[in-house]
């Protein structure tokens, strides 16, 4: 089974600052996407920002980046100049699979990390 | 483009009734996931479906039970509530490219079983 961990149940940073958020996973396999999906109090899951492993380059979105470490198999977001809106549940997932398979991969989870705003 | 849409959004049941969760998307997606969220907790799969006909465990599907007639539709069945069932309930989907863009969740249904 693939494993996804999130080591910071909780986190805190102050407004216009920038925060880091961990996530490691497990996998044998050389096909597979990472995401980050933020889900704040209205419960909506929010794709952030998603990875293809074979792509080198970390991909970014306005404010929010990742570093994708795939030899250590770490897959971190960075959030720059943090806004008051950002507040909210962050979850690491990975996307594994066989591309040849046909088959449906599925979308594991890990534990979350929350995420507060300070003004 | 309404989404991923899930009725009810929230409900309360005894223990020992059953109830059915809806889903439907207007996307045309091929594949569609039902996923349970504990308190504090990721989400895990409880079933999915590849297209209408077909279905298949995911790590919790254990008091569920599920069935996809059209590509629209993905009800999931819980018979004899347990307490243990008390959980955010959310539907997802994704389309041929089996989610490597990700999925497009719904809002969620909020369930606790008394």
């Amino acid at each position: 089974a693939q494993t996804v961990t999130q080591s910071q149940p909780e986190m805190s940073v102050q407004e216009a600052e920038t925060v880091t958020l961990s996530c490691t996973y497990d996998t044998s396999e050389s096909d597979y996407y990472l995401f980050w999906y933020k889900q704040p109090p209205s419960r909506q899951m929010i794709l952030v920002i998603r990875q293809e492993a074979y792509k080198q380059q970390n991909a970014t979105e306005n404010r929010f980046s990742v570093n994708f470490q795939k030899a250590a198999k770490s897959f971190s977001l960075k959030i720059s100049d943090s806004q008051l809106g950002d507040a909210a549940m962050y979850f690491c997932a990975s996307l594994i699979g066989g591309i040849s398979s046909g088959s449906a991969r599925q979308l594991t989870f890990g534990s979350g990390t929350q995420l507060t705003v300070l003004p | 483009n309404a989404g991923v849409t899930q009725t009810p959004k929230f409900r309360i049941l005894k223990i020992g009734q059953s109830m059915t969760l809806q889903c439907t998307q207007d996307m045309n997606h091929n594949y569609m996931y039902w996923y349970r969220q504990d308190p504090g907790m990721g989400l895990k799969l409880i079933y999915y479906s590849v297209g209408a006909g077909i279905t298949d465990k995911g790590e919790v599907p254990n008091g569920y039970n599920v069935s996809r007639s059209t590509t629209e539709d993905f009800p999931l069945r819980l018979e004899l509530a347990a307490p243990s069932q008390t959980s955010v309930y959310f539907c997802a989907s994704s389309y041929r490219d089996r989610g490597t863009y990700g999925y497009t969740f719904g809002s969620g249904t909020r369930l606790t079983v008394v």
